[in-house]
């Protein structure tokens, strides 16, 4: 299958700084990329879509302006967590899709493990 | 809406066991279903899914599920683990044929002992 690379894999930051995760398709182009979230114990939770070149849609109860979704180009999408604080604490993880057609399948990311201290 | 349960957080078996990881989802119009499975330190895998037709779907290492409509479940099955098959195991639902978005179950962690 595609391969799509999550970096960094663990990050650690203080509350109040940003982080940004960066979701590479490395083998094709991706026209979709999806942000999911776990917290612990949970399931993995759809936060947004985004297709390239158009701003992200995200799913009801996720803060935009908080969670800063880029699609600059068909194989990086990057989320940046704006002044995170302990409870954005998760494993983030994205998956990314080369069209829309029936059964194309999206491929995940290794997650990212999000800590703020 | 649509939701998806895996009743069981841990499944411990022997290798060479036959193992069944729950699933059951609840939606009120027809949706399409998948099991991922995640090895440690990977990304979600994508194991089987079912879109139509045989409600009876296969993988290539081993694995089946069986779409039940009247029990609204997905139950995934291996008749003898392996030690490879260790790995935390997700149930999912979508609207869409093409795994767009997913909405998936709380997982369920398959710890097999030698």
């Amino acid at each position: 299958g595609a391969v799509v690379s999550q970096h960094p894999s663990r990050v650690i930051c203080k509350s109040g700084t940003s982080v940004k995760i960066e979701c590479r398709s490395l083998d094709f182009q991706a026209t979709t990329m999806f942000w999911y979230r776990q917290f612990p114990k949970q399931s993995l939770m759809l936060m947004a879509t985004s297709n390239e070149g158009s701003k992200a849609t995200y799913e009801q109860g996720v803060e935009k302006d908080k969670f800063l979704i880029n699609h600059a180009s068909l194989t990086l999408s990057t989320l940046t967590v704006t002044s995170a604080h302990p409870e954005d604490s998760s494993f983030y993880i994205c998956s990314a899709r080369e069209g829309t057609g029936r059964n194309t399948e999206a491929f995940f990311g290794q997650g990212t493990r999000l800590t703020v201290v | 809406a649509q939701s998806v349960t895996q009743l069981d957080s841990q499944v411990p078996v022997f290798e060479e066991a036959p193992v069944e990881l729950r699933c059951n989802y609840s939606s009120s119009v027809s949706v399409y279903l998948f099991w991922y499975v995640q090895y440690p330190n990977q990304g979600l895998q994508l194991l089987l899914k079912y879109l139509s037709g045989s409600t009876l779907v296969e993988s290539i290492n081993g694995f089946e599920a069986e779409f039940n409509k009247s029990q609204t479940s997905f139950h995934l099955r291996k008749p003898s683990v392996h030690i490879s098959d260790t790995a935390e195991y997700f149930c999912a639902v979508s609207r869409s044929s093409n795994t767009g978005k997913l909405i998936f179950g709380q997982g369920t962690t398959l710890q097999v002992k030698p």
